[in-house]
């Protein structure tokens, strides 16, 4: 079966640097996305890797691992609107995209 | 450019009822997608399509069926609705790898 694990819930403190982790199992491997979501509002993109490495963008950054199955995205100089959830994704061998849980990410001042 | 939009945006819906919830987007954007996404779960993919008049099935379409006569418009239809169809819906569509989301719709079905 496909999987998408990633931790449920992470705190962190505003200024701070927080990395979420996301492993996924698929069959296919054709991108991985991160995607922001705050509370009742739709997905936004935020990043998406496909070759090994490290992708920055501003106070954003993501990193993949094909061999390992393995991404993370790295928040820097949290701000209080960086509080929602981040949702990993990957794009399987059929083109569609199969979504993780989400990690809802709480800052405290 | 409106991007992706979706009616209506809550709707309550009595066991047996059936209702379609509109999509529209405005990019000229081949593929589009119906997703549900339940409290504390991911996205799960319900139909989709690739150009007017081509759709196909996702992860969850029992109870579902969908149509696409234009590229800008992707409506999807519940039948006889159930109270396992108690979700947020949202409509995508995608480009280069990013998909664009619509405002999504509250469905409670009792």
């Amino acid at each position: 079966g496909q999987n998408i694990d990633q931790p449920t819930e992470m705190t962190a403190t505003e200024g701070a640097i927080v990395q979420i982790n996301c492993t996924y199992q698929t069959s296919g491997f054709n991108g991985l996305f991160w995607y922001q979501q705050h509370a009742g509002e739709a997905p936004t993109f935020l990043s998406y890797n496909v070759l090994d490495g490290l992708e920055e963008k501003g106070r954003f950054s993501s990193f993949l691992s094909r061999s390992k199955g393995y991404s993370y995205l790295l928040l820097k100089e949290l701000q209080m609107k960086d509080s929602a959830s981040y949702l990993c994704a990957v794009k399987d061998s059929n083109y569609q995209l199969i979504w993780g849980a989400g990690t809802k990410l709480i800052i405290k001042p | 450019n409106a991007g992706v939009t979706q009616t209506p945006k809550f709707r309550i819906l009595k066991i047996g009822q059936s209702m379609t919830l509109q999509c529209a987007q405005d990019m000229n954007h081949n593929y589009m997608y119906w997703y549900r996404q339940d409290p504390g779960m991911g996205l799960k993919l319900i139909y989709y399509s690739v150009g007017a008049g081509i759709t196909d099935k996702g992860e969850v379409p029992n109870g579902y069926n969908v149509s696409r006569s234009t590229t800008e418009d992707f409506p999807l239809r519940l039948e006889l609705a159930a109270p396992s169809q108690t979700s947020v819906y949202f409509c995508a569509s995608d480009i280069y790898n990013e998909q664009f989301f619509g405002p999504g719709t509250r469905l409670t079905v009792l």
